[in-house]
């Protein structure tokens, strides 16, 4: 099955810096998402980017699929940022959907 | 509109008791899955429905059954617990399998088994 590695596993930033969280997948995948875990263990959707790159606000992700990895930046970080961050991948409609082992984020204030 | 609801929030368990944790969605959704997160790493895929009726394994279905009578709920049965069963158990919903940009998740179900 896919191999998915995510780096690096734990982050520690101070307010208002920047990051960049990588994805990277052994196979080729047409459907990749970024997940935000909450401290209080709650997951949300961040980004469904197989291809290309997207922004939201302070965060803005990108998938480069033929060099298989996708990277997540936040900019500005905020103490809300914290938590970890899990991309997850699927090879297409039918199969079955990997989860990275996360990268734990940090902010202090 | 509540999206994916689990319950309970948290149990304890003994070994070899029996439990059914709860999850319903109102978004109509075909999919709905669970997982397993243990500590410090990913989630596991339990198992899998993709309508009434039917569903499927995943990753880790070893001492846990599923069933899917109606579109909204798609409980997850223990049975016999063991210790290794220890994690924290996600609930989630969506149009389709692939379309990861669907998903929405349960707040989680903390099961310790001791």
């Amino acid at each position: 099955g896919i191999q998915v590695e995510q780096s690096p596993p734990d982050l520690i930033l101070q307010e208002g810096a920047n990051s960049t969280l990588r994805c990277n997948f052994s196979d080729s995948v047409n459907n990749l998402q970024w997940f935000h875990q909450n401290p209080w263990g709650q997951l949300i959707n961040l980004f469904y980017i197989p291809s290309g790159t997207k922004q939201n606000g302070r965060l803005s992700a990108t998938t480069v699929a033929t060099e298989r990895y996708s990277l997540l930046y936040i900019s500005s970080s905020q103490t809300t940022d914290s938590g970890v961050y899990f991309c997850a991948v699927a090879r297409n409609r039918d199969d079955k959907i990997i989860f990275g082992k996360g990268t734990r984020l940090h902010i202090l204030p | 509109n509540a999206g994916v609801t689990q319950t309970p929030k948290f149990r304890i368990l003994k070994i070899g008791q029996s439990m059914t944790l709860q999850c319903a969605q109102d978004m109509n959704h075909n999919y709905m899955y669970w997982y397993r997160q243990d500590p410090g790493m990913g989630l596991k895929l339990i198992y899998y429905s993709v309508g009434a009726g039917i569903t499927d394994k995943g990753e880790v279905p070893n001492g846990y059954n599923v069933s899917r009578s109606t579109t909204e709920d798609f409980p997850l049965r223990l049975e016999l617990a063991a210790p290794s069963q220890t994690s924290v158990y996600f609930c989630a919903s969506s149009r389709d399998r692939g379309s990861l940009g669907g998903y929405t998740f349960g707040s989680g179900t903390r099961l310790t088994v001791v």
